[in-house]
């Protein structure tokens, strides 16, 4: 079965140092990944996602994530962290269909400032 | 949150009671899905459908019901047969079909469920 795993539960960060978000996968065949931001009370937002060329993703705000194949993962990035980056990131991967997605159970990010 | 709308906002239900969730949208998207989120857990399918007047179970079906009579409406009904609805529902939409795959989904702003 097609799964993620975020082995982090909360991350803290200062205001203006980078920040990384861990995710890892477990796939067969290609890995079709994907990472979501949820701020308090709200549906998801789409960040950016991986489904084949290079390895380095840029998204929305700032947000890229690298692929690596090697160690299984994709791990979300950006260079200088702002307070309002603040919120419940999840990684995604496809899975059961191309179009049927499994979540990761979520990274909660407080940048400090 | 797109355009993509859920009401109400939050919900409560009594013991035994049925209640239905409304999700519209006006994307044009074929698929649409509804998701259970409980802190700690990530989300969770519940059912999905890609296309008008069909619908496929997710990992926690029982105790839930939808219909899919229009492309732009997918409620979701929360049964007595549920025994802990208490949680936030997102439903969401993504284009659908073999010329445009791997396609991100968009998701409403959510309702709350709560069980007195």
């Amino acid at each position: 079965a097609q799964s993620v795993a975020q082995p982090e539960d909360q991350v803290n960060v200062a205001e203006g140092n980078p920040l990384t978000v861990k995710c890892t996968y477990s796939v067969s065949g290609n890995p079709y990944l994907f990472w979501y931001v949820q701020y308090p009370n709200r549906g998801l937002q789409f960040l950016l996602k991986y489904i084949t060329g290079d390895n380095l993703v840029k998204g929305s705000y700032g947000f890229e994530a690298e692929f690596n194949k090697s160690q299984t993962s994709f791990h979300l990035k950006k260079p200088s962290a702002l307070v309002s980056d603040s919120a419940l990131y999840f990684c995604a991967t496809l899975s059961g269909g191309y179009q049927k997605v499994t979540f990761g159970t979520g990274t909660k990010l407080q940048v400090i400032p | 949150d797109g355009g993509i709308t859920q009401s109400p906002k939050y919900l409560f239900r009594k013991e035994g009671q049925n209640v239905t969730l409304s999700c519209e949208q006006n994307l044009n998207h074929d698929a649409m899905y509804w998701y259970r989120q409980d802190p700690g857990q990530g989300l969770r399918l519940i059912y999905y459908s890609q296309i008008v007047n069909d619908f496929q179970k997710g990992d926690i079906a029982e105790g839930y019901s939808v219909s899919r009579e229009k492309k732009e409406s997918f409620p979701l009904t929360v049964t007595s047969a549920q025994k802990n609805p208490t949680a936030f529902y997102l439903c969401a939409s993504s284009i659908e079909g073999l010329a445009v795959p791997y396609n991100e989904q968009f998701f409403g702003p959510g309702t709350r469920l709560t069980v007195l």
